[in-house]
């Protein structure tokens, strides 16, 4: 099981181009949560995706930014326009749900990240 | 509302001395909690975490948690501090009851001087 994988590790764009980031969750995981690391700060939760849903998006900014997770294939978060203030470490997580309902066993396992510089 | 407060942004340690870093949190449930640790240039690593069973937690490469619910607190802490423990330490409070969406600290960086 080769863990949660995040292409790239690096990525620089222009002010104003588009980023597109993947994750690709760990085998037989279906929840995804993308996370956004900001200099100083800790780590914020922006989405949370299962298979072609997003479930919780109250961390997501209202613009530019968009996140996908489709039948087959990565997770995609894009932003669009980007600018300076949207230099950041962006982790993505995964995890399964074990049982029904209510579980405290779940872990989430987290990618190395990208991060994302604006020049 | 769940919050999880590290009251440290920086703890200085000495080799072979003990290290504490500390967590509150706040939580409208009985909480999952956890304390992740970040290496410059990689990953989190999940260290341990507390899910209602025992109060006191062990986790990997020495470290251990004390859930204790009356002071709201979370504290991580290592008998003997190793070179190799200077990283970024993290603690996490879950964002749902199912324990799939977490909320964490701002983070607490621990430099260990020979």
């Amino acid at each position: 099981n080769a863990g949660v994988m995040q292409n790239p590790r690096h990525l620089v764009r222009r002010r104003g181009q588009e980023a597109r980031l993947r994750c690709s969750p760990m085998k037989g995981h279906s929840h995804v949560y993308w996370y956004r690391q900001l200099p100083e700060e800790g780590l914020k939760f922006m989405v949370y995706l299962q298979k072609e849903n997003i479930i919780d998006e109250s961390g997501m900014p209202k613009e530019r930014f968009s996140a996908e997770f489709p039948k087959e294939g990565p997770s995609i978060l894009r932003i669009q326009q980007v600018v300076r203030g949207d230099s950041a470490a962006y982790f993505c997580a995964s995890s399964t749900i074990s049982g029904t309902g209510v579980s405290r066993n779940t872990e989430a396992f987290f990618g190395q990240g990208t991060r994302l510089t604006v020049v | 509302a769940q919050s999880v407060t590290q009251l440290d942004s920086h703890v200085s340690v000495s080799e072979g001395t003990p290290v504490l870093l500390r967590c509150n949190y706040s939580s409208s449930y009985s909480p999952s909690l956890f304390w992740y640790v970040q290496h410059p240039n990689k990953g989190l690593q999940l260290l341990l975490k507390y899910t209602s069973a025992a109060t006191l937690v062990k986790g990997i490469n020495g470290f251990e948690a004390e859930f204790k619910k009356s002071e709201t607190s979370f504290h991580l802490t290592k008998p003997s501090a190793h070179m190799s423990d200077a990283a970024e330490y993290f603690c996490v409070v879950s964002l749902n009851q199912a324990g799939t969406a977490l909320i964490f600290g701002k983070g607490t960086t621990l430099s260990v001087s020979s």
